[in-house]
């Protein structure tokens, strides 16, 4: 059993679309990370949310933290083919030990 | 720039053969990670070290070591590597009690 679904697995897109990423847990959490991993090379943060039912945007894309921290999104508004590549929610679960959930591969078509 | 940096990016060994991968990192974080991840999967967590305290995960095999002989380096042995070892293997840092962490670029390890 996973820690951390997400969900779709896989998704190509034409560019300017939007897409919407998800991932979920039976678990609570303290805070939830988004990172942005491209091929061959390691994860890049893009952001943490801590607050239950919090907002954040970072440019195109917006994230949001279920009200019961539950479960997190990541929407993007009109995909760009820089936007490709394995997005990967995470969280800290026993106190400096990180767990990766099972990853949203993007691609997007020009 | 602080950073971390891995080394080599592209390891080839044979099989059974021991091989050491490098981690260095000039952010001064206390906590290292490493992490394996297969082709098109998730990052899975290895170990960690907490200054020198060393954290093994339950179902990480004894095939692998690691070693941090000072705050800025860290190592990943592996002693007889199998075909099932080939991945690529992400060095971290975080500060402690921090949520976030910081990723190396990775070393591509083949076996053959």
């Amino acid at each position: 059993t996973q820690l951390l679904e997400q969900s779709p697995q896989f998704l190509s897109i034409q560019e300017g679309e939007n897409l919407t990423v998800y991932c979920n847990s039976s678990s609570v959490f303290s805070s939830l990370q988004w990172y942005r991993q491209e091929p061959g090379e390691g994860p890049v943060l893009l952001v943490t949310v801590v607050t239950g039912g919090e907002v954040k945007k970072l440019k195109r894309l917006t994230f949001q933290f279920g009200d019961a921290r539950k479960d997190s999104s990541l929407h993007i508004t009109a995909a760009q083919p820089g936007d490709t590549g394995l997005y990967l929610c995470a969280v800290d679960y026993t106190g400096n030990q990180f767990y990766f959930g099972t990853g949203t591969s993007l691609t997007v078509i020009p | 720039d602080a950073m971390v940096i891995q080394n080599p990016r592209y390891q080839v060994t044979q099989f059974g053969k021991p091989v050491t991968l490098s981690c260095s990192q000039t952010l001064n974080h206390n906590v290292m990670y490493w992490y394996q991840q297969k082709s098109s999967q998730a990052p899975k967590l290895l170990f960690h070290y907490y200054d020198k305290d060393f954290n093994n995960e339950a179902d990480t095999p004894d095939n692998f070591q690691s070693r941090r002989p000072n705050t800025s380096f860290c190592f990943l042995d592996i002693r007889s590597p199998g075909l099932g070892d080939a991945a690529m293997y992400l060095c971290a840092t975080s500060r402690e009690s921090s949520y976030e962490q910081y990723f190396g670029p990775g070393t591509r390890l083949t076996v053959t």
